[in-house]
């Protein structure tokens, strides 16, 4: 079973309104990833972070996505105001420092903008 | 760029055969490639890692060997079982900060 917690499970929104999803990283992983997965099953990086600090992130998360890690709480990632080709799975992944390292995945919010 | 690319979208075994599932990548600095297995509903993990070239590497029946002369990393199994029937995601690291996944390929094995 997945380490990293992810909620909610599902989430439904109507163009324009903001969507909020949340990530507990495996105990000890310093590295937090973001990643959306469409209907296609195709993986894109949104943005990462080492510890509290954003690692990179792409041009769609810097207009339209906010994204924190903060000490002692869970990472979330929320879009402003949510487009229908926003609908996709979320993942939320985890690792240690190095570039050897694995990701360690939630399972995912799957969020629906309708 | 950095690309990653699986050719074979969808592929179909009969319970018991051989199975091969095509990476390739480019890169210009010294790769980490991954694989990744996604059943249904669940998240993805880890399958197994390698960066060093020519030297085989196994986990759970799987194998596949790293070949930096012909940019590739191809997923081997002898025998596939129903279980196997997943989605598999071939990813490379590099220098920068995040993996890069191919397309996949979805495996279904029939009986």
């Amino acid at each position: 079973n997945s380490k990293v917690i992810q909620t909610p499970r599902y989430l439904v929104k109507g163009q324009g309104q903001k969507a909020k999803m949340r990530c507990i990283p495996e105990k000890g992983h310093p590295v937090v990833f973001w990643y959306q997965q469409n209907k296609n099953n195709e993986f894109k990086f949104l943005i990462n972070f080492q510890n509290q600090e954003v690692l990179q992130q792409i041009d769609m998360t810097e207009k339209r996505f906010s994204a924190e890690c903060p000490s002692n709480s869970p990472c979330s990632l929320e879009i402003q105001s949510s487009e229908a080709g926003d609908s996709a799975l979320y993942l939320c992944a985890s690792s240690l420092l190095d570039r050897q390292n694995t990701l360690y995945f939630g399972a995912g919010t799957r969020l629906s903008v309708l | 760029g950095d690309s990653v690319t699986q050719t074979e979208g969808l592929v179909t075994l009969t319970k018991g055969l051989p199975v091969m599932l095509n990476c390739t990548y480019q890169t210009t600095y010294s790769p980490f490639l991954f694989w990744y297995v996604q059943h249904l509903n669940e998240a993805p993990k880890l399958l197994l890692k390698s960066s060093t070239d020519n030297k085989r590497t196994e986990h759970q029946g799987f194998y596949a060997t790293l070949h930096k002369s012909s940019s590739s990393f191809h997923l081997q199994k002898s025998s596939v079982q129903l279980s196997d029937s997943a989605l598999y995601f071939c990813a490379l690291r590099n220098s920068g900060t995040y993996q890069r996944f191919g397309t996949g390929t979805k495996l279904q094995v029939v009986p």
